[in-house]
């Protein structure tokens, strides 16, 4: 079985703040991606990474930067935070093979007051 | 710009009533478009679609792509409340590195 895991489920920060939020995933996937989930508009990527060190911007990369330095584990980085980056954030990861399904996290909800 | 939109975008229903959930997508060098349940965690793998016209089934969920006129169809017949939940239909491209594009999903909503 596929395994992502977030390193929080929760998170509340202060506007300004730095936040760092870590996936892992366990089955060697080429592809790593950062969604963020709002209500009435679904999932919107951040950002993605189809490569160790390869990163390219999604659609809504504004505010966000990433880092994947090994296969296994991508970052997503709110340099300042601000209230809205308030949301659910979800990492996923794929196989760069014909199957285009990708395995999600539990997602991490994050508050920024 | 690649659009998907899903339909409706929520519904309530009795347990054992059948839905039809609908998805139509514009997008440019189509590959496949998937489903997607959300329960309060991860969403979680239905179907692929590739190939217009063929059926996927899975217990009492079914899934039909239209490739000529642009949409799909996530059949739930004899609903249960376990099958409450956010439904997400994504499509992909050929040349987008497996990017996903998703629609704003439906919640479904089954009492019993």
């Amino acid at each position: 079985d596929v395994k992502v895991t977030q390193s929080s489920r929760y998170l509340v920060k202060r506007t300004g703040e730095k936040v760092f939020l870590e996936c892992v995933q366990d089955m060697d996937h080429e592809n790593m991606f950062w969604y963020r989930q709002d209500p009435g508009l679904g999932l919107r990527l951040i950002y993605f990474s189809y490569d160790v060190k390869m990163k390219e911007k999604g659609d809504i990369p504004e505010g966000y930067s990433v880092s994947r330095e090994k296969k296994e584990r991508f970052s997503l980085i709110l340099e300042s935070a601000s209230t809205n980056q308030t949301s659910m954030y979800l990492c996923a990861s794929r196989d760069s093979g014909s199957s285009y399904e990708q395995y999600f996290g539990p997602g991490t909800r994050l508050t920024v007051t | 710009e690649d659009k998907v939109v899903q339909s409706p975008l929520s519904l309530v229903v009795h347990e054992g009533d059948t839905v039809t959930l609908n998805c139509s997508y514009e997008v440019t060098n189509f590959r496949s478009l998937l489903w997607y349940k959300q329960e309060k965690k991860a969403p979680t793998f239905l179907f692929m679609l590739t190939s217009s016209g063929i059926e996927k089934k899975s217990g009492r969920l079914s899934s039909i792509l239209d490739k000529k006129e642009l949409f799909s169809i996530l059949n739930i017949t004899a609903t249960q409340t376990g099958d409450s939940a956010i439904y997400l239909c994504a499509v992909t491209s050929t040349d987008s590195w497996g990017k996903l594009q998703f629609g704003a999903g439906t919640q479904v909503v089954v009492t019993p």
